[in-house]
């Protein structure tokens, strides 16, 4: 069963550039014809689609992070990646990667990231 | 932009109940429309994708239905591990594009 896992630091500082690895095992993130993708949900509130790839490299972004947010991928390491500039506590949230597929039918475990000095 | 809105945001429930959540959409979305539940401290689950089909495992009990603008999630009977946030999506395939409501939480009564 495919395995997805998110890592990267816990603490962010404001201003600074959000970072963090999704790591796809039992599965290929070349396989066709599925997308990657970053969701984050601040703490008690709902679900935001930060963006998606493809393993070719092409991307999607919500319109409303496009200007911070950049996702690429390394399918030599069967990784995604995710960067997210000029970070403010607005950004706190839990960080999850997921896969597509009819909807999202796999998910991390997601990771807690706090923009905070 | 499509905009997906949850009602009501909060239902209280006593198990072995039915109960309907509704999701509505602000333009037609086809069948694209997916339902997640979430439990505190995990990732959402895939309950039904395509309006009405349920994902892999999913029990009998929970059933999708609607198109266009208007879908709900029906829970048959509510057991004990059903209390949980439940949250519509509407999705596509071709560009990846992901917009979720806003959930409804479903409570003990």
């Amino acid at each position: 069963q495919l395995q997805m896992q998110e890592s990267g630091p816990g603490l962010v500082k404001p201003s600074e550039t959000l970072s963090l690895i999704c790591s796809v095992s039992a599965g290929s993130i070349s396989s066709s014809p599925y997308y990657w993708g970053w969701i984050r949900q601040p703490p008690g509130k709902g679900l935001e689609w930060i963006g998606s790839i493809y393993y070719t490299g092409s991307s999607y972004y919500n319109p409303s992070l496009k200007s911070r947010v950049t996702i690429s991928v390394d399918t030599s390491k069967n990784q995604y990646s995710l960067k997210l500039s000029t970070v403010t506590a607005a950004d706190t949230a839990v960080y999850y990667c997921a896969r597509s597929g009819s909807g999202l039918p796999r998910w991390g475990q997601g990771t807690l990231v706090t923009v905070s000095s | 932009e499509i905009v997906m809105t949850q009602s009501p945001a909060t239902l209280s429930v006593s198990p072995g109940e039915r109960v309907t959540l509704s999701c509505r959409a602000s333009q037609s979305v086809t069948s694209s429309l997916a339902w997640y539940q979430q439990k505190p401290g995990q990732a959402p689950r895939l309950l039904i994708y395509g309006a009405s089909t349920r994902a892999s495992g999913i029990p009998a009990r929970f059933s999708g239905s609607g198109s266009g603008t208007e879908f709900t999630l029906t829970i048959s009977s509510l057991q004990s591990e059903d209390f949980a946030v439940y949250y519509c999506q509407e999705y596509h395939n071709w560009p990846p594009i992901y917009t979720f409501g806003q959930g409804t939480k479903l409570e003990i009564k």
